[in-house]
Order: C-alpha cells, then structure tokens, then sequence
C-alpha cells in the first residue's frame, strides 16, 4: 500500500500567485516530516522538516507547512511564487517500521511557473 | 565548505560491466545512503550505513553493493546482476539518528547503460 501520496505529479502556477502541494500519509504515530525540493540534474535540499511542537513550520526560501493530523497530511504552502521556485518537490515520511524503520518518498510534485 | 561530492556527474555503462560511482562526505556524518530515483517514483533506498565497516540493504539492493572503509567514503559498486540499472544515483548523509535526522545529498551521478 502506498505510505506517502502526492496526488499531482505536476503544478503551473502563475509567478506571484500562490503554492499548495499535498503530502498524504498513512502512519499510526506522529510521523517525522520533510519537504524536500529538487532543481533539474541536482541533489535534494530540506526545506523543512517536522516531528513535535507547533503544527505550523517554516522553512527556507518562505515555504511553510501545516501537520494536520485529524486529515493525514503536511502540504506545503508558499503565498507568492518566484521563477526560481520552479523544481520538483518530494515529500518523505517516517520512520515506518515494515520497511525497517526507514523513510519513504512521495513520487514528487514538478512544478512549473509561468511569468 | 562542507557537504557531498559525488563522482561522474554521467557514466556510461556497456552490458555486463561492472562500474563504481563514487561518494565522499567532509560534514562528519555517520550514516550515509545510497538513493535510485527514476522520474516518477521518488527515491527508492539502495543501502544505507549508519557507522564504518557496517552496512544494511534498503529496498532495491539486489545487483547493487557498496563498501565503507572510511568514514567519509561510501562507493556504490553497480553490477552486471542489475537488469536496469539506468538511472539517477543520488548519495546522502544525516549527522545524527539515521531516517529521523534531516539528508544532506550529494550532487547525484547519472548512470546510463548502452
């Protein structure tokens, strides 16, 4: 069964319009959270991550993400895009315990901004 | 300035070769990973090391081996037992608890097979 879902494979968005990528899970605990995001041919770079405290947590680059755990989820918000948020953006979750206490990917979000 | 180097940016591989892609960490870490991204499918663990001279298999590690003699080296060895090994590689390391700490990842080595 998928662990991590990200429903859109691919996002266009207008440069200063706003951003929402979803992040469902499945999980029977309070998960540890990331965001990840990914320019073409590159690494990945945390953008931010949760595990405890406020539900609300910020991240570099002015992306934000909300835990809700009545819904399952840590979307990711941005309330303007630029040009050079244009990437792909992954989700990852756990530790899950039936793949050996590691964490699982989202297919990843690409994301495009049309000026 | 510290981070993850990996090496070739691109490699070939002909059928039946074996090839070693290379990562080196200067961040001090101890675990470091060993990531296959195919477009699409987000990332799936090859192996991963939480300390020297140790190391576990992840999801896909069949056709795959690795070694970790240093602390700052995890090579990636892809044989010729890997039907379809054409893909992104991508190397990470974490400072503390392995999978609960945030990655650091390393530049990746495309890989593609003629």
């Amino acid at each position: 069964a998928q662990s991590v879902t990200q429903p859109d494979i691919h996002i266009t968005v207008s440069e200063g319009a706003s951003l929402e990528l979803r992040c469902n899970y499945s999980y029977g605990a309070t998960p540890y959270l990331f965001w990840y995001v990914q320019s073409p041919g590159q690494g990945l770079q945390l953008l931010l991550k949760y595990f405890s405290g406020d539900t609300l947590v910020q991240g570099i680059k002015g992306f934000e993400a909300e835990f809700k755990r009545s819904q399952s989820s840590f979307n990711l918000r941005k309330p303007s895009v630029h040009w050079s948020d244009a990437a792909e953006y992954f989700c990852a979750v756990g530790p899950y315990m039936e793949y050996g206490n590691k964490l699982v990917f989202g297919a990843g979000t690409i994301l495009r901004v049309k000026s | 300035d510290g981070g993850i180097t990996q090496s070739p940016k691109y490699l070939f591989r002909k059928e039946g070769q074996n090839v070693t892609l290379s990562c080196e960490q200067n961040l001090n870490h101890d675990a470091m990973y060993w990531y296959r991204q195919d477009p699409g499918q987000g990332l799936r663990l090859i192996y991963y090391s939480q300390i020297v001279n140790d190391f576990q298999k992840g999801d896909i590690a069949e056709g795959y081996s690795v070694s970790r003699e240093k602390k700052e080296s995890f090579p990636l060895t892809v044989t010729s037992a890997q039907k379809n090994p054409t893909a992104f590689y991508l190397c990470a390391s974490t400072p503390g608890q392995p999978f609960t700490d945030t990655q650091y990842f390393g530049p990746g080595t495309r890989l593609t097979v003629l």
